[in-house]
């Protein structure tokens, strides 16, 4: 079945302006969490979904922002870019939200703040 | 708060040799351990988790819950193994993992 699929996979912004990332889930995965990736702060969890609503949030501020839809599909929000949020930004879906559930994770957005 | 402490950013054995990449966490609680490994050009994938206790392409890991540890091993390293490993710990019934910086282990032939 297929995998986790993002688009786009790459993007430039300038500073200030908003992006927003997408994120398609394995079928039948209700759950999905987005994670931010930079060489300085590693893999840090930004928020996760199950069933449209959100679950757990992560240390970042308001400017971040998700939603999930009916079909599972997510999408995630930057407003008012800063340069640092340039980072790798993945997705992952897994078939429910216990603890122990392998979490599937999609290639991911490169994301680039000019 | 929740963290996961990989202490190694590099770790070079050759092929054969035993390999140990160390984890350690901090969570009052029970957490569930895991392992993600990602190969070059491939997304993060799972390895393995405590609760499993298995042994995925000759790797192991222990809990160790009064050393809040949770080291990988494998006796006999193959070049395949040279990866990025990342230790990660998930909690109150969340699927949020909280992730170690990362050890690339590289093997060498």
């Amino acid at each position: 079945k297929a995998g986790v699929t993002q688009t786009p996979r790459y993007l430039i912004k300038t500073r200030g302006q908003q992006v927003t990332l997408s994120c398609s889930p394995i079928s039948g995965h209700r759950s999905v969490s987005w994670y931010q990736q930079t060489p300085g702060q590693g893999l840090q969890f930004l928020f996760e979904y199950f069933s449209e609503t959100q679950r757990n949030k992560g240390n970042f501020p308001g400017r971040f922002s998700g939603r999930q839809f009916s079909n599972s599909r997510s999408e995630m929000n930057v407003s008012t870019l800063e340069l640092g949020d340039s980072a790798l930004y993945l997705c992952a879906s897994s078939f429910s939200q216990t603890p122990n559930t392998e979490a599937f994770f999609g290639q991911g957005t490169r994301l680039t703040v000019v | 708060a929740q963290r996961v402490t990989q202490p190694e950013k590099l770790l070079s054995v050759f092929k054969g040799a035993p390999v140990e990449l160390k984890c350690n966490y901090s969570y009052s609680g029970s957490p569930e351990l895991f392992w993600y490994v990602q190969y070059s050009r491939q997304r993060l994938q799972l390895l393995l988790r405590h609760i499993s206790r298995e042994s995925i392409k000759g790797f192991t890991a222990d809990l160790n819950k009064g050393e809040t540890s949770f080291h990988l091993k494998k006796p006999f390293a193959q070049e395949e193994d040279s990866a990025m490993y990342y230790c990660a710990l998930s909690y109150q019934g969340a699927q949020k993992l909280v992730f170690g910086q990362g050890t690339r282990l590289t093997i060498n032939p």
